[in-house]
């Protein structure tokens, strides 16, 4: 089944303990993509990276890393979470860039305390 | 750059009724213009887009959208609504320059009540 994975789905953490957000896809897509969403505030794109060569910031890119070593799989990494990361994250991937239909992940709930 | 709002974040329609939910947009060029659907505790899945190829785009499940360039806008409709119609609906706009960002708007959550 064609799908994009994320894991976990439910994370609660504490301030400052690094985490990491794992993204998949068995797509052969080359364009992958992090968002956050908040009420009121729609979807926000963290990061993005066109193919494995290429990953540039999105509108909110503070406080997040991601790695792009493998078509499949952009991780998404919290140094050192702090509270207003609270929020429900997706990745999303398609084909060859955001022109094309963007699939997305289940949804990674994220608590910082 | 690019930016999209969406009017009203909370649309609330009898079942049976028109459905109108509004986008707006800006692009210095020409844009495509999308519009998604998540049910709750899902991911979003797309309902159509505009590419430039027809100024009226249908998609699935009914939904349609025009795209009006004089007026920045890509409304989306569905003549009868149907209480699975309820989620959260995501305008959202890029274009085809070489730049990988897509823009959502704010989200409207559409109400069906019977």
């Amino acid at each position: 089944e064609a799908q994009v994975t994320q894991n976990p789905r439910y994370l609660i953490t504490v301030t400052g303990k690094k985490l990491t957000v794992t993204c998949s896809q068995n797509m052969n897509h080359e364009y992958m993509s992090w968002y956050r969403q908040d009420p009121g505030l729609g979807l926000r794109q963290i990061y993005y990276s066109m193919n494995v060569e290429v990953t540039d910031k999105g509108d909110v890119p503070e406080g997040y890393k991601v790695s792009r070593k493998e078509k499949r799989n952009f991780p998404l990494i919290l140094e050192s979470p702090s509270p207003n990361q609270t929020s429900l994250y997706f990745c999303a991937s398609s084909p060859r860039g955001p022109t094309y239909e963007q699939y997305f992940g289940p949804g990674t709930r994220l608590t910082v305390t | 750059a690019q930016s999209v709002t969406q009017l009203g974040s909370h649309v609330s329609v009898s079942e049976g009724a028109l459905v109108l939910l509004r986008c707006n947009y800006s692009s210095s060029v020409p844009p495509y213009l999308f519009w998604y659907v998540q049910y709750p505790n899902q991911g979003l899945q797309l309902l159509l887009k505009y590419t430039s190829a027809a100024t009226l785009v249908k998609g699935i499940n009914g939904f349609e959208a025009e795209f009006k360039k004089s007026e920045t806008s890509f409304h989306l409709t569905k003549p009868s609504a149907h209480m699975s119609d309820a989620a959260e609906y995501f305008c959202a706009v890029t274009t085809s320059s070489n730049t990988g960002k897509l823009i959502f708007g704010q989200g409207t959550t559409l109400q069906v009540k019977p």
